[in-house]
């Protein structure tokens, strides 16, 4: 059971330049979402999904887009990379509960923006 | 604007003592409270979570207590162990809005 898979694990870019975070889970879980930490600030929502073809802005939303077209897939995109896009960046997951549902996170994306 | 505070950036404590990590939130809609436990270069696990119909709820060694006049969760570990040094996240969320608002985090330091 893979649970939350993201890739890549490292990436580096330069300015301008545009790249998609992938996230998978084989959870069948109807909720996904996007974080980003950084020092001192904890983990920050960018964007989030209750379910496929339906989206929402977090915390921090600009300079990121998303799409939901499978339950399975949330992958993140960044148009054009900026140096304060510098972070590590989680997906989560959870399940449609009655109340005691729980976020299941990937092991995160380490970007570096030059 | 933070909605979820951890005021406490790190905090040491002595193996076999109790742990006592805080939280405090803004938004009085939110009614569901998590904490997550992080290692370095792993993603965050899920430790012990709290509705609001509830004051306190325990699991193992984890205890979490919810003041929902005052707008203050507890995490509280006893005993704390080496193996709980990590940064420790508190979360909350309104019910039904899948949004979840993470703190800060506080660095737990066990020492042996």
């Amino acid at each position: 059971n893979a649970g939350v898979t993201q890739t890549p694990k490292f990436q580096v870019l330069k300015t301008g330049q545009s790249m998609t975070l992938q996230c998978a889970q084989d959870m069948n879980h109807e909720y996904m979402s996007w974080y980003r930490q950084d020092p001192g600030m904890g983990l920050r929502l960018i964007h989030y999904s209750v379910g496929a073809g339906i989206t929402d802005q977090g915390e921090v939303p600009n300079g990121y887009n998303v799409s939901r077209s499978t339950t399975e897939d949330f992958p993140l995109r960044l148009l054009s990379a900026a140096p304060s896009q510098t972070s590590v960046y989680f997906c989560a997951s959870s399940y449609r509960g009655s109340g005691d549902e729980k976020l299941f996170f990937g092991s995160g994306t380490q970007l570096s923006v030059l | 604007d933070q909605q979820v505070k951890q005021n406490s950036p790190s905090l040491s404590v002595q193996e076999g003592r109790i742990s006592i990590l805080n939280c405090d939130y803004t938004n009085s809609m939110f009614d569901y409270f998590l904490w997550y436990k992080k290692y370095p270069a792993e993603g965050p696990t899920f430790l012990i979570s709290i509705s609001s119909i509830k004051d306190k709820n325990e699991d193992g060694r984890f205890t979490v207590f919810l003041n929902k006049s005052a707008k203050h969760l507890s995490l509280h570990i006893v005993p704390s162990q080496p193996g709980d040094s990590a940064v420790y996240f508190c979360a909350a969320s309104t019910s039904g809005t899948y949004k979840y608002i993470f703190g800060t985090g506080t660095r737990l330091k066990v020492l042996a």
